[in-house]
């Protein structure tokens, strides 16, 4: 099946830095990723819909300028967490969904934030 | 709208014994319904998913669901729990969106399997 790969897996970073998060989709062209929150025990919450070449549309309550998406390729999509604070600290987790017209969403392992 | 209830948030098995996770949904379409696993600090595995082909439908590792019209319901089973089910369960809707697709989730279901 169709592979999704984040990376880093996890980050410890201090407060007020920046993070970068990378989501790859490895053997198929995604035309939209999709990025997701986690807290702890509990569900996904989308946080915004990029597709390849335009801007992302954000879910509502979430601070465009602070979650920096770009999808610059069909395989690439990255997540920046600006000027990082404690309550940034959560599992964050990517999905691609290819061109097929498929409703089926492929996830990538997630990446574990922690801002100290 | 579209929603997804899942009844359980946890589910504890004996190793051998069937599983059923419970799901309802709510959708104004005719839905796409999936189940995904989560196992502790991964990221989610589709499990299987309905597209209004077949009403049962067969998924990875022994798990089956069935989408019943008349019961909005989508519970997930498996005839024999293994100690490797042992995960986190979501239900998820898929929404009609043009070019978005966007899922909604339910709130997941943390199945044990005691040996």
């Amino acid at each position: 099946g169709a592979v999704v790969s984040q990376h880093p897996s996890r980050v410890i970073c201090k407060s007020g830095t920046s993070v970068k998060i990378e989501c790859r989709s490895l053997d198929f062209q995604a035309t939209t990723m999709f990025w997701y929150r986690q807290f702890p025990k509990q569900s996904l919450m989308l946080m915004a819909t990029s597709n390849e070449g335009s801007k992302a549309t954000y879910e509502q309550g979430v601070e465009k300028d602070k979650f920096l998406i770009n999808h610059a390729s069909l395989t690439l999509s990255t997540l920046t967490v600006t000027s990082a604070h404690p309550e940034d600290s959560s599992f964050y987790i990517c999905s691609a969904r290819d061109g097929t017209g498929q409703e089926t969403q492929y996830f990538g392992p997630g990446t574990r934030l922690l801002v100290l | 709208a579209q929603s997804v209830t899942q009844l359980d948030s946890h589910v504890s098995v004996s190793e051998g014994t069937p599983v059923l996770l419970r799901c309802n949904y709510s959708s104004s379409y005719s839905p796409s319904l999936f189940w995904y696993v989560q196992h502790p600090n991964k990221g989610l595995q589709l499990l299987l998913k309905y597209t209004s082909a077949a009403t049962l439908v067969k998924g990875i590792n022994g798990f089956e669901a069935e989408f019943k019209k008349s019961e909005t319901s989508f519970h997930l089973t498996k005839p024999s729990a293994h100690m490797s089910d042992a995960a986190e369960y979501f239900c998820v809707v898929g929404l009609y969106g043009g070019s978005q697709g966007n899922l909604i989730f339910g709130k997941g279901t943390k199945l044990s399997v005691k040996p």
